[in-house]
């Protein structure tokens, strides 16, 4: 069974918010929440992670709902370049046994800004 | 920083030769993986190390051998291509923190096709 459950696309309009949901309702206690984009063909690239208080870096935010079962990806204004594939993951920590646990993409959404 | 590089970045082979896939990075970076990825399919992690001679089996090993002599190289070995590993290679590398995964980083992609 997947772990997490996205929408299979998304469109935006450049200059706006893109805000992405994941559903990760069979989380664990220690299962950090982590984000990654790629864009076609290219390697994946990291973009954010969070246990449970919400994060925030250069490139978006990572709001965390307090039962933990699901999260929101927040680019603030979203360009042309964000258009990718979108994957959320759940992660054991390396030494609570997530070592051999790679990181484990689903189907993702397709965020698509328009101009 | 250049980051995580690999080499070639396309090759060719017939069934039964042998190649290595080559992955350097110049982070410090203690732990290093690697996955691949077959077309519209997610990542699967093949091998991976938290070290200098400390390596271990990901999900989908066989076929595959690794070694890591150096912090800097993570080489991936095939033994003897077959069609079914066929697929895009992708090398990552990451420090850990209190055995939390922190950003990890892709190199582009060694593309192989097995004839």
């Amino acid at each position: 069974d997947a772990k997490t459950t996205q929408p299979t696309s998304m469109d935006c309009a450049e200059g706006r918010a893109a805000n992405l949901p994941c559903n990760h309702s069979t989380i664990s206690g220690n299962e950090y929440v982590y984000w990654y984009r790629q864009i076609h063909s290219q390697g994946p690239q990291y973009i954010i992670h969070g246990l449970k208080n919400n994060e925030t870096n250069e490139m978006a935010s990572l709001i965390i709902t307090e039962d933990r079962k699901s999260s929101t990806l927040i680019l603030p204004h979203a360009t042309l370049r964000d258009t990718a594939v979108y994957y959320c993951i759940v992660r054991l920590p390396f030494y609570s046994g997530g070592g051999a646990d790679g990181l484990t993409f689903g189907k993702g959404t397709h965020l698509i800004i328009q101009p | 920083n250049a980051g995580v590089t690999q080499t070639p970045k396309f090759q060719v082979l017939k069934t039964g030769q042998s190649m290595t896939l080559q992955c350097a990075q110049d982070m410090n970076h203690e732990y290093m993986s690697w996955y691949r990825q077959d077309p519209g399919m997610g990542l699967r992690l093949i091998h991976y190390s938290v070290g200098a001679g400390i390596t271990d089996q990901g999900e989908v090993p066989n076929g595959y051998n690794v070694s890591r002599s150096t912090t800097e190289d993570f080489p991936l070995r095939l033994l003897s291509a077959a069609p079914s590993q066929t697929s895009v290679y992708f090398c990552a590398s990451s420090t850990l923190s209190r055995g939390t995964y922190n950003e990890q980083f892709f190199g582009p992609g060694t593309r192989l096709t097995v004839l």
